[in-house]
């Protein structure tokens, strides 16, 4: 069953404290990409990858860091830097990264600070 | 860089009719569409989706029109049922050397039985 896996689900930070979101795809996709959602915006570009090793800077990349050691994973690191981290965060992949492909979407992770 | 504005912020409709959502773009280079649908507490899934060299596109109850010259794209459901209930996202790309993608601000439709 071919997809795009985040997990958890919900996810609590303390002040201070780093948290790390999993995305996870067997699509046998070269690039993925990290979304933030807030309620009544768009969704807005943290960070993509178009190969391992590899990874760029989105509009918002202030307070988040990502790796990507294989091709399946690429993690995401809210830091304490990031002063306003509660959001809907969405993970996503296309084929090669290319103009004009589809992405295709996790079902996301809630962040909340408590 | 492209901005993409999407309306309305929220529709209702009756069960059975029809329900339309505008959204404009900005950079004339733009050249794919595609259309999602969030429910709630869920990611976005593909709808349609809708290239520069073609005006109009059906799925069953949904279509999709692009007009290039007034950059303006609109999505179109007909019969609707209450499962049509989310939130419709449009976004715009292919300008640039990446897949750069850019979204409007969504609109959450009720549909009602």
């Amino acid at each position: 069953d071919g997809g795009i896996t985040q997990s958890p689900k919900y996810l609590f930070r303390k002040e201070g404290q780093n948290v790390t979101l999993s995305c996870e795809q067997n699509l046998n996709h070269d690039a993925m990409y990290w979304y933030r959602q807030d309620p009544g915006q768009g969704l807005r570009l943290i960070y993509y990858s178009q190969i391992v090793n590899d990874f760029q800077k989105g509009d918002i990349a202030e307070g988040y860091s990502v790796s990507r050691e294989k091709k399946e994973s690429f993690p995401l690191t809210v830091t304490s830097a990031q002063k306003n981290p509660t959001a809907f965060y969405l993970c996503a992949s296309s084929i090669l990264g290319a103009a004009g492909e589809t992405q295709y979407f996790g079902p996301g992770t809630r962040l909340l600070v408590l | 860089g492209e901005n993409v504005e999407q309306h309305p912020s929220t529709l209702s409709v009756q069960e059975g009719d029809s329900a339309v959502i505008k959204c404009t773009y900005s950079d004339s280079a733009s050249n794919y569409f595609p259309w999602y649908k969030q429910e709630l507490g869920k990611g976005p899934q593909l709808i349609i989706d809708i290239r520069s060299n073609v005006g109009e596109k059906k799925d069953q109850r949904i279509a999709v029109t692009l007009n290039k010259t007034a950059k303006h794209f609109s999505l179109h459901i007909t019969e609707t049922q209450p499962e049509d209930s989310a939130v419709y996202f449009c976004a715009a790309s292919g300008s640039g050397g990446y897949q750069k993608v850019t979204f409007g601000t969504g609109t959450k439709l009720q549909v009602i039985p």
